[in-house]
């Protein structure tokens, strides 16, 4: 198995613009994490869908955040407008169904300027 | 929500030394994980000790429980430059929201 993929690696932005993360979890994962870290708050939750579902968004920032998942294959992060302030790395993890072990994929590294 | 907290933040040792790293926490748990990040890397699982476990080992990796403290620790035997990296625990929530959430973080430094 390829492990999570999660694309693009980097992402240079200008302020404003609308940018779409994309993830995909290993074949058979039911659970799925969105995260992001940075130096000041390391590394914060931001989302957790299960079977597809979103169960809690919580640590979602704000409403310029929003993330999907239409199939068990696939979830997006977008942020739009983005601002500098949203620059950080971004993983996705998911994990199997009656699993409690997290796979990370390697990341995307945002910068908005 | 539950999340671990890790002591010390950052730790310096010698190649061939023990490194040993605590987490704390507040609730109950069914089990606790740690995990390693490599710079510039995703998060990499590395044990998981059940509620009911008090010690696990893996290689050269030694984890212990203590539930009534609500603590436990990470050690590492016969460090390697190689184990340079930030470690993390962290704690599933129970029930239906069985989120993964993490604490700041160790970063550790073995000098060779």
């Amino acid at each position: 198995d390829a492990g999570v993929i999660q694309s693009p690696r980097h992402e240079v932005t200008e302020m404003g613009q609308e940018v779409t993360l994309r993830c995909k979890p290993i074949s058979g994962h039911n659970s799925l994490f969105w995260y992001r870290q940075t130096m000041m708050r390391g590394l914060e939750l931001l989302i957790y869908f299960n079977n597809n579902v979103p169960i809690d968004d919580s640590g979602m920032p704000e409403d310029r955040f929003s993330a999907k998942m239409p199939n068990a294959s696939f979830s997006t992060l977008k942020i739009q407008p983005s601002e500098p302030r949203d620059s950080a790395v971004y993983f996705c993890a998911s994990s199997s169904p009656g699993g409690t072990e997290a796979f990370f994929g390697q990341g995307t590294r945002l910068t908005v300027v | 929500s539950q999340q671990g907290e890790e002591d010390p933040q950052a730790l310096s040792i010698q190649e061939g030394e023990n490194a040993t790293m605590n987490c704390s926490y507040k609730t109950s748990i069914n089990n606790l994980q740690w995990y390693r990040q490599n710079s510039g890397r995703g998060l990499v699982h590395l044990i998981l000790i059940r509620s009911n476990e008090r010690e696990k080992h893996s290689g050269r990796l030694r984890v212990t429980l203590d539930t009534s403290k609500k603590s436990s620790s990470l050690l590492i035997t016969a460090s390697r430059a190689a184990d340079t990296a930030s470690y993390f625990c962290a704690m599933p929530r129970t029930g239906a929201n069985s989120k993964l959430t993490f604490g700041k973080g160790i970063t550790l430094s073995v000098r060779p």
